[in-house]
């Protein structure tokens, strides 16, 4: 089955630093999608991006698909951002949304 | 917009108990799912539901049975409890008929297992 690796594991910011989360995958996939974990457990949509780049305010996303991979950019970033952001694929064919292994990010006042 | 909503929120079952967890969704999706997430842990699929009538098995199906029980509700049954099943299960809808689109997801089902 697909292969869905993110990185980096951990990361670990001061409050107002800009990072980049990458997701790459290791076939073709048709659908893919961008959350975030609160602390709380909730999984929180942030981008339905199977092609492209897409913004909603700080936060950015692409996905250059022939090349397997989709990049999330958080500028700017604040403490609310803290948790675990995940990406999440469907390979042609299949109805299968698997996830990859999420990057935990704590933001430091 | 209640979305997907999941029953119960905690559960605490002794080795060897059975239950049921329930999923219900009003965005009149075709596709729902059941997730599993162990602490610290990214999540893995159990069984989906392409669409009313269907299921199939996901990553880790061992240990469950899933009913796609009409098209807004989607169960899933532990019947013989284990340790080992322990974690936080997430049930989610997408809509499109092809599968795919936009995954949408409850808040959670705390299941321990003593």
């Amino acid at each position: 089955g697909i292969q869905v690796e993110q990185s980096p594991p951990d990361l670990i910011l001061q409050e107002g630093a800009n990072s980049t989360l990458r997701c790459n995958f290791s076939d073709s996939v048709n659908n893919l999608q961008w959350f975030h974990q609160n602390p709380w457990g909730q999984l929180i949509n942030l981008f339905y991006i199977p092609s492209g780049t897409k913004q909603n305010g700080r936060l950015s996303a692409t996905t250059v698909a022939t090349e397997r991979y989709s990049l999330l950019y958080i500028s700017s970033s604040q403490t609310t951002d803290s948790g675990v952001y995940f990406c999440a694929v469907t390979t042609s064919g299949t109805y299968k949304y698997i996830f990859g292994t999420g990057t935990r990010l704590k933001v430091l006042a | 917009n209640a979305g997907v909503t999941q029953t119960p929120k905690f559960q605490v079952l002794k080795t060897g108990q059975s239950m049921t967890l329930q999923c219900a969704q009003d965005m009149n999706h075709n596709s729902m799912y059941w997730y599993r997430q162990d602490p610290g842990m990214g999540l893995r699929l159990i069984y989906y539901s392409a669409s009313e009538g269907t299921t199939d098995k996901g990553e880790v199906p061992n240990g469950y049975n899933v009913s796609r029980l009409n098209k807004r509700e989607f169960s899933l049954r532990l019947e013989s409890a284990a340790p080992s099943q322990t974690s936080v299960y997430f049930c989610a809808s997408t809509g499109p008929p092809g599968g795919g689109g936009e995954l949408f997801f409850g808040e959670g089902s705390r299941l321990t297992v003593l």
